[in-house]
């Protein structure tokens, strides 16, 4: 069956501007997550959903960032006013349960570059 | 605060067999993940322990002391492929992997 699709692959965006990023977990995974990783570290936790809603929104650095995920399958994380620092790739991932040991599947990512 | 350690590169040679160490310091513990990550790509799932000791996969093998708050990836028979970033995780009271930096492993021939 198909793993976690993000689109797009590539995002170029100039400071200040607003970017949707998509993520489609693998079919029936009721656990969503999104990670930032850097050039040379390892990801970075930002959200965790399970199900519609956001379970654990701990690791979103600022009110800039915002993730949906309204009928619990498709999540957007949304960026607002981007900044050269918030370049990164944006990893999803999603698991069956959200059990704490479930294994995680992780998509192709996201590369965002802010100009 | 969280914090784990592992080295950032090491090199070994094709059909040797290496050892990836990681310690950490957290605030809780449910489990302890590795994943691949070759440049580029998305981590794959390699492992998780939850009680000290080994487990064994197939070539990779990793082991786990809570008590010292320390674990490695041994990967056996090397070969090409295997080079790749090597990325400990735990898992803590939340559901969300915090990971370390990563190990950049070279496989030379």
């Amino acid at each position: 069956g198909a793993g976690v699709s993000q689109t797009p692959s590539n995002k170029v965006t100039e400071k200040g501007k607003y970017v949707e990023l998509r993520c489609d977990p693998i079919s029936g995974h009721t656990a969503l997550y999104w990670y930032r990783q850097s050039l040379g570290q390892g990801p970075e936790f930002l959200i965790y959903f399970q199900g519609t809603g956001a379970a654990d929104d701990s690791g979103l650095p600022n009110d800039r960032f915002f993730a949906v995920r309204p009928e619990g399958s498709v999540s957007t994380l949304k960026i607002q006013r981007t900044e050269r620092g918030d370049s990164a790739v944006y990893l999803c991932a999603s698991s069956v349960a959200g059990s704490s040991l479930d294994e995680q599947f992780f998509g192709p990512g996201t590369r965002l570059t802010v100009l | 605060g969280q914090n784990i350690d592992q080295p950032t590169e090491m090199t070994a040679t094709e059909g040797a067999i290496v050892q990836i160490n990681c310690t950490y310091q957290t605030s809780g513990f449910n489990g302890l993940f590795w994943y691949q990550q070759h440049a580029g790509e998305a981590p794959t799932f390699l492992s998780y322990n939850v009680l000290d000791g080994l487990e064994e996969k197939g070539r990779f093998s990793s082991f786990l002391s809570r008590s010292k708050g320390y674990s490695y990836l041994l990967l056996k028979e090397l070969q090409m492929k295997d080079s790749a970033s090597y990325l400990c995780a735990v898992i803590t009271g939340a559901n969300n992997l915090f990971f370390g930096t990563g190990t950049r492993l070279t496989v030379i021939p």
